[in-house]
Parts: structure tokens; sequence; C-alpha cells
């Protein structure tokens, strides 16, 4: 895998399910691994910065997984809530982003 | 303020016209990216500094776009004779350390760029 890729491209998760999705990248020459929530109208928010192979991360209801080796990542949302409605990006170090998967949360 | 601040948050001009977009980062933070996110796109990296120099400039798409930062705080983006491939919205963001760093990314709300 040359680019950042992540899938789906968007989702639509009914309020209190759990979703997750996916970003894989180069896993030579791998250094960091940046997750990021876009909210319409708004900047992108760091979410989590992992580094080491089998890192485990956790923000709330939010967490992801890193295999550096197989160069993929994991993002879980719990018990989806509307206000998890964003785009997720995810990025290889800090120059190369993925288009983002769109998470729709529905009432 | 405490965050990234860009301006104009939306620009619309013709095609042709000069254009210059301006970010001003958090206090403190050397180093300094500019993005263009298009549509349906994920952020696409134009140019990093480092301080007042341009440490990787290999995402400038052509000789059109020109960016600076003089006394490594504000940055400005400029785009000549613009095309209406150009429109987009340039993202910028600012972090306390280096590329090769694992801090994370503090973004600008970004400015939109309408090219006629």
């Amino acid at each position: 895998i040359l680019n950042v890729e992540q899938s789906p491209q968007s989702l639509h998760v009914q309020e209190g399910d759990s979703t997750n999705f996916t970003c894989s990248f180069p896993s030579s020459n791998f250094y960091a691994l940046h997750w990021y929530r876009w909210e319409t109208a708004k900047s992108p928010e760091a979410l989590f910065v992992m580094t080491l192979n089998g890192d485990e991360k956790k923000k709330g209801r939010i967490s992801a997984t890193l295999n550096t080796k197989e160069g993929y990542s994991y993002l879980y949302i719990k018990g989806s809530q509307p206000e998890d409605s964003a785009t997720y990006l995810c990025a290889w170090g800090k120059l190369q982003f993925g288009a983002g998967t769109q998470v729709v949360v529905t009432p | 303020g405490a965050g990234v601040s860009q301006t104009p948050s939306n620009k619309v001009t013709e095609k042709g016209k000069y254009v210059e977009l301006r970010c001003d980062p958090i206090s403190g933070h050397t180093a300094l990216y500019w993005y263009r996110q298009s549509l349906g796109q994920g952020p696409e990296f134009l140019i990093y500094f480092q301080g007042t120099g341009a440490a990787d400039d290999s995402g400038l798409p052509n000789d059109r776009f020109f960016a600076v930062r003089p006394e490594g705080s504000v940055s400005t983006l400029k785009i000549q004779r613009t095309e209406r491939g150009d429109s987009a919205v340039y993202l910028c963001a600012s972090s306390p350390g280096t590329s090769g760093g694992t801090g994370e990314l503090f973004f600008g709300e970004g400015s939109r760029l309408t090219v006629l």
C-alpha cells in the first residue's frame, strides 16, 4: 500500500449501535498514525496519536488499535450518539491523510 | 486567540487573479503545515515550515503556489493566476514539534477558496 486508504467511505449508524472502520497505511518507515475527527463547520480535532505496534488507545466511547506490521488501524465507536457524527480522518505521519470515513448517527 | 486562526474564512475570486491566505498558528508552535482539501478527498499536504524555513515544499502543485513565514509565526499562502481547479478548502495546522515527531496537529477552520 503506497497511500493511506480508509474504508468504508461512509457509514450510517443507528443511535446506540457500535461501529468500526479501517485505516490502511504503508507498513515501512512507520513512525506515527494519527486519528482526527472533523465535524462540519469546525476544524479537525486530534483523537489519537499511535506509535507502537499493538497500541490501543481510548477516549470515552472511542478507541483505536494499531498494527504496524500489516499496516492498519481500526477505530471503534461504542454506543454511537448523534454527536459522534463527523468525518474521521487518519494520517500516516503528518503529511499523508486518508480521504476519511464519514459517520452519520441517526436517532 | 488560543487556537489556529485562518483568514479569510471564505474567498471568491475570478480566474487569473492573485490570492493570499493567512494562517496565525498557536503561539510557540514552531511547525506549520498547509493542506488543501478538495471535495470527497482527504487533506493533501502542500508545504511544511519549521521556524521560518520551508522544510518540505514537495506538495506544492506548481510554481503558482508559494508560501512564506518570515518571522516564524504567521504564514501566508500565495496563489498566482488562480485557476478553477484551485477551488478547495485550504487548511493550516501547527504543532510544537517537527514533522518526524508524534505530536498532534492543531488545525484552523480553513479558508474556502472558490475560483469562478
